[in-house]
């Protein structure tokens, strides 16, 4: 069972328009949750993160919100450049147990495609 | 600083064959995780290390040994391969807190097995 979901396999969207990611989760003990950005041929790296404490966390173009009742993030990204174009992840942690230190749950990914 | 490195970058097995990938990082991280990529598939967690001598399994960690000797050092076997772990490897560090962000895993670049 897919505890992390990310329901769209691509989004395109026109350079300088609003890119919105969307992810789903079912486990109710995650209570960190982060985005990541990847590549073709690269490791994923770290783009922002969000507690469950929080409802909106914002770096420069990109805000993560986060709807807990909902069980449900997005990044926004805006303005989308043709750099952001990239396949994103969507991770959760569960930091209740051993501290967090077992680990990232990932989402399948979401191919986000910016047209010039 | 280089982060986190992998060796090899691609490989080919035969079925049955043995390997051992490498990972290293310079970050001085506690925690190193091993993940593996199939298409349409999100990351899913193998093995994953706490701390210098200690290793736990992850989701997927059926066919696989690991060993973390060496703090920066985390190594992933295969003993006797199968087709099914064709895949892409990513490892991946971390401490649990930096700045404001919990468990931002640092990821290396991967390693490309296919087993035929």
């Amino acid at each position: 069972d897919q505890q992390v979901k990310q329901n769209s396999p691509s989004l395109s969207v026109q350079e300088g328009r609003i890119s919105i990611l969307n992810c789903d989760y079912t486990n109710s003990m995650f209570d960190y949750f982060l985005w990541y950005k990847k590549y073709p041929a690269e490791g994923p790296t770290f783009l922002i993160s969000i507690s469950s404490i929080k409802d909106k966390n914002e770096d420069g173009r990109f805000t993560v919100f986060l709807n807990k009742s909902a069980k449900h993030l997005s990044l926004h990204i805006v303005p989308s450049q043709p750099g952001d174009s990239a396949v994103y992840f969507c991770a959760a942690s569960d930091n209740s147990g051993r501290g967090g230190a077992d680990g990232l749950t990932f989402g399948k990914g979401t191919h986000l495609i910016i047209q010039p | 600083n280089a982060g986190v490195t992998q060796t090899p970058k691609f490989r080919v097995l035969k079925t049955g064959q043995s390997m051992t990938l490498l990972c290293a990082q310079d970050m001085n991280h506690e925690y190193m995780y091993w993940y593996r990529q199939d298409p349409g598939m999100g990351l899913r967690l193998i093995h994953y290390s706490v701390g210098e001598g200690t290793t736990a399994k992850g989701e997927v960690p059926d066919g696989y040994n690991v060993s973390r000797l060496k703090k920066q050092n985390f190594l992933l076997g295969l003993e006797s391969a199968a087709p099914s772990q064709t895949s892409v490897y990513f490892c991946a560090s971390s401490n649990l807190f930096r700045g404001e962000s919990y468990n931002e895993q640092f990821f290396g670049p991967g390693t490309r097995l296919t087993v035929l």
